[in-house]
């Protein structure tokens, strides 16, 4: 059963444009939403995370967006570039004891 | 730090077969997860341990399935007897205190 679901499962945006990658997760007890890149042949790494007490994070050209009352958060990508195309998950967890529940993920490609 | 290391990073085998994949976690960190990654599932939580303990193996598939953490520097994942439907990606990840998880290059798994 998937906890956390996420929407597209693949994207084509051109250089310089916005990405969008939304989740949506049941479980009320989520405090602790981060975001995972994986480029072809690597683990995932950790990108960018929120905790539910503030609506949005930005670091760089990322941005997470969260709705706590729709029990949605989504990334936005600013600025588009070919190097971002990679594919990312979203995952959710309560507790930083806990493991985390992963998206089922999105490609991203960026074109030239 | 050498990061999360891996063992083999590719391995073909054949059904029925005995297959052993193999982690080292960063070291000084105490939490050690297996998941596995699939086109059609995504990410999944195999199992994790704490301090070496298994902590939740639900996400086992099946009796096939078994993990251990003799020591704090080593786990193995093994599946005994392999089916073709084992075939996927394999990741091992770590993690000290918080939510960060880092993970390794992986294990492609294909069974014939």
């Amino acid at each position: 059963q998937q906890q956390v679901k996420q929407s597209p499962q693949s994207l084509i945006v051109q250089k310089g444009g916005i990405s969008i990658i939304n989740c949506a997760y049941e479980n009320t007890a989520f405090d602790y939403f981060p975001w995972y890149q994986q480029f072809p042949g690597k683990g995932p790494a950790l990108l960018i995370a929120i905790r539910p007490d503030v609506s949005e994070k930005k670091e760089g050209r990322f941005t997470i967006s969260f709705n706590k009352s729709a029990k949605q958060f989504s990334l936005h990508i600013m600025d588009s570039q070919p190097g971002d195309s990679a594919t990312y998950f979203c995952a959710a967890s309560s507790n930083s004891g806990y493991a985390l529940n992963f998206g089922k993920g999105t490609s991203l490609l960026v074109t030239p | 730090d050498a990061g999360v290391i891996q063992s083999p990073r590719h391995e073909v085998t054949e059904m029925g077969q005995e297959v052993t994949l193999r982690c080292k976690p960063i070291s000084g960190h105490n939490s050690l997860f297996w998941y596995r990654q699939t086109m059609m599932r995504g990410l999944e939580l195999l199992i994790y341990f704490n301090n070496n303990v298994p902590i939740d193996d639900s996400g086992m598939p099946e009796d096939r399935f078994s993990a251990k953490m003799p020591n704090a520097s080593f786990s193995t994942l093994k599946i005994q007897p392999s089916e073709p439907r084992d075939s996927a990606v394999y990741f091992c990840a770590s993690r000290l205190l918080g939510e960060k998880l880092f993970f390794g290059s992986g294990t492609q798994l294909s069974v014939l």
